[in-house]
């Protein structure tokens, strides 16, 4: 079975800091990796996948993450924040070639406040 | 543009009573998805679908059902037996798991 831990219910950072989202996961197998950021009212929106290529990987909106094996992380991070950045952000994981319909399975996610 | 298409986007009814969100994708995605979504706890699964004509009971699947009699369509209705049916529903499809998901605007059903 997989899961994963977003360390942080809410974040907050002044407009121009870095952003540091945690995810930390737990599988069985090498995983696929995913954040996704969700506006007030709608739904969610795929900002970068780990799919066990580059383990550095860039998403929209400057995004990045890194898949860290030794430390079974996938953290989330941009330079520098601004407040069109205020959302909530979910990691998910899912399990390559191991069947079960492709099923995604989610942290509880971040809140991100952006302040002035 | 394709696309996943939650209609309605604001749902009210009456405790007791039966209710359909529709779940449209002209994506060709084999599999759908639906996710519950409630403050602090992140997306739950309540029934996914990989082919037409087959689907599987998720995490929560009691008081929920669910048909899959097109490929674009998934419809979810929240029976009078779900207990506490007040939330916000996501609807995604996938063409695989290496591709992730792509959500619809979601639903926000409240039972009153």
């Amino acid at each position: 079975a997989q899961s994963v831990t977003q360390l942080g219910s809410h974040v907050s950072v002044s407009e121009g800091a870095l952003v540091l989202l945690r995810c930390n996961y737990s599988s069985s197998v090498p995983p696929y990796l995913f954040w996704y950021v969700q506006y007030p009212n709608q739904g969610l929106q795929l900002l970068l996948k780990y799919t066990s290529a580059a383990t550095l990987v860039k998403g929209i909106n400057g995004f990045e993450a890194e898949f860290k094996k030794s430390e079974t992380s996938f953290h989330l991070t941009k330079p520098s924040a601004h407040m069109s950045d205020a959302a909530e952000y979910f990691c998910a994981v899912s399990l390559p070639f191991t069947g079960g319909g492709n099923k995604l399975t989610f942290g509880t996610g971040t809140q991100l406040k952006v302040e002035l | 543009d394709g696309g996943i298409t939650q209609s309605p986007k604001y749902l009210f009814r009456k405790e007791g009573q039966n209710v359909t969100l529709s779940c449209e994708q002209n994506l060709n995605h084999d599999a759908m998805y639906w996710y519950r979504q409630d403050p602090g706890q992140g997306l739950r699964l309540i029934y996914y679908s990989q082919i037409v004509n087959d689907f599987q009971k998720g995490d929560i699947a009691e008081g929920y059902s669910v048909s899959r009699e097109k490929k674009e369509s998934f419809p979810l209705t929240v029976t009078s037996a779900q207990k506490n049916p007040t939330a916000f529903y996501l609807c995604a499809s996938t063409l695989g798991q290496a591709y992730g998901y792509t959500f619809g605007s979601g639903t926000r059903l409240t039972v009153v």
